[in-house]
């Protein structure tokens, strides 16, 4: 079975503080790791995929297959970033489905 | 595309009624889920779809709860009789591709069930 966790339900950092959102999986397959982000009288939307190894608004996460981790990263959060982030996972065939996290609640304070 | 568009936004209703979520999906996506979100238990599969054919229903709570999707283009998730714990938010997302390390799932906005 596969399974997502994130320890944190709320984590808060001040403005300019490295931030660091624990995403640990169990997943016997290959994974497809991804972080979701839902502010505050928005949409649920895609904030990175780890397939494309890319920085979106400064944040970046890394696969660590040896310790199934997919940790979100930003070096200096900002007040914008306050947000609730989900970690997801989907299993390698075309038909699966997004499993989530039960996501951690950013605050970043000024 | 104005997204996904989900109706209605909120919804207050007493115990023992009938209470039909309403879910149009991004033209062209073949995907659609049905998500459930509480503080206890966060995001929740309760249904996905695959070119109207449901495909997976397993996270359905119970048999109060069905979900139908008659064309492309409309679903709905039926609770009836509803009770005070179904209280949550329930998202509709739809993709175009269910799986693989390019799936996105877009979401729309919401429906804020309370029951009384």
């Amino acid at each position: 079975a596969q399974r997502v966790t994130q320890p944190e339900k709320l984590l808060s950092v001040f403005k300019g503080a490295p931030v660091e959102l624990k995403c640990n999986y169990s997943y016997s397959g290959s994974p497809e790791l991804f972080w979701y982000v839902q502010y505050s009288r928005q949409r649920l939307q895609l904030l990175l995929r780890h397939i494309s190894r890319e920085s979106i608004k400064g944040f970046t996460a890394d696969l660590n297959k040896g310790e199934t981790s997919f940790h979100l990263k930003k070096p200096f959060a900002q007040e914008e970033d306050s947000a609730m982030y989900y970690c997801a996972l989907i299993r390698g065939s075309t038909l699966g489905r997004l499993y989530f996290g039960r996501g951690t609640q950013l605050t970043v304070w000024p | 595309d104005a997204g996904v568009i989900q109706s209605p936004r909120h919804e207050v209703t007493e115990m023992g009624q009938e209470v039909t979520l309403r879910c149009k999906p991004i033209s062209g996506h073949d995907y659609l889920f049905w998500y459930r979100q509480t503080m206890m238990r966060g995001l929740e599969l309760l249904i996905y779809f695959n070119n109207n054919v449901p495909i997976d229903d397993s996270g359905m709570p119970e048999d109060r709860f069905s979900a139908k999707m008659p064309n492309a283009s409309f679903s709905t998730l039926k609770i009836q009789p509803s009770e005070p714990r179904d209280s949550a938010v329930y998202f509709c997302a739809s993709s175009l591709v269910a799986g693989g390390p390019t799936g996105e799932l877009f979401f729309g906005e919401g429906s804020r069930l309370t029951v009384l």
